[in-house]
């Protein structure tokens, strides 16, 4: 079993509707970030949690360390944020990021 | 501020020959991450540098190596290529390490003949 899983694997949309990605891990974290990767390779950081939520625009990320579990949201999507979202978590006590399986994200207009 | 950079970004490579990828991290950041991407196993942590000095380093055989320069600068060697190192590599800064936020390269691609 992974230490991350995302669900689901793929997402398609449309135009509009609210999007909701989902991040499970198995393993004892210090920060878990969300990234975005676009056709071509180039990824961006979204946001990185060690608790609570945090909201940049139409994009909102929770995690709750109890249950081991985190969501990104996606409020008004847009064909624009058709993209791979990718949870990674940083493994407490070890300099090292372990990766989910990544979700593509389809927006249709 | 300049971002991560990353060169070269694509490099095509014959089986047994070696390769040496570069990455200069964003002005201030002392730790760089390096990764390897392929479509079959996805995102794979390769090692982790900070200030000189490897912290961490994931599951690959001894053919994957890096370094640090005094200047944050890092590199990454992989020596006797085979088909299957073909992969994206993306490398990725930060302030102090993993638990502080990435940024990232835009990768090289590299492919093994």
């Amino acid at each position: 079993k992974n230490e991350v899983e995302q669900s689901p694997q793929n997402l398609t949309a449309q135009e509009g509707e609210f999007i909701t990605i989902n991040c499970s891990y198995s393993v004892g974290i210090s920060a878990l970030h969300w990234l975005q990767q676009h056709p071509g390779g180039g990824i961006v950081s979204l946001f990185m949690l060690s608790s609570g939520k945090k909201k940049h625009g139409r994009l909102i990320a929770t995690i709750n360390i109890q249950e081991k579990h985190s969501s990104l949201h996606i409020t008004a999507s847009h064909p624009r944020d058709s993209a791979v979202y990718i949870c990674a978590v940083s493994i407490q006590g070890a300099q090292k990021l372990v990766f989910g399986q990544g979700t593509r994200l389809t927006i249709n207009p | 501020k300049a971002g991560v950079t990353q060169t070269p970004r694509y490099l095509i490579k014959t089986r047994g020959q070696q390769v040496t990828l570069s990455c200069s991290p964003i002005s201030g950041h002392r730790s760089v991450s390096w990764y390897q991407q392929t479509p079959g196993q996805g995102l794979q942590f390769l090692f982790e540098y900070f200030s000189e000095t490897q912290r961490n380093k994931g599951n690959f055989p001894g053919r994957f190596s890096g370094r640090q320069f005094s200047n944050s600068r890092s590199e990454m060697n992989v020596s006797t290529l085979e088909l299957g190192d073909s992969a994206l590599y993306l490398c990725a800064s930060s302030f102090e390490g993993t638990n502080t936020e990435a940024f990232f390269g835009q990768g090289t691609r590299l492919t093994v003949v």
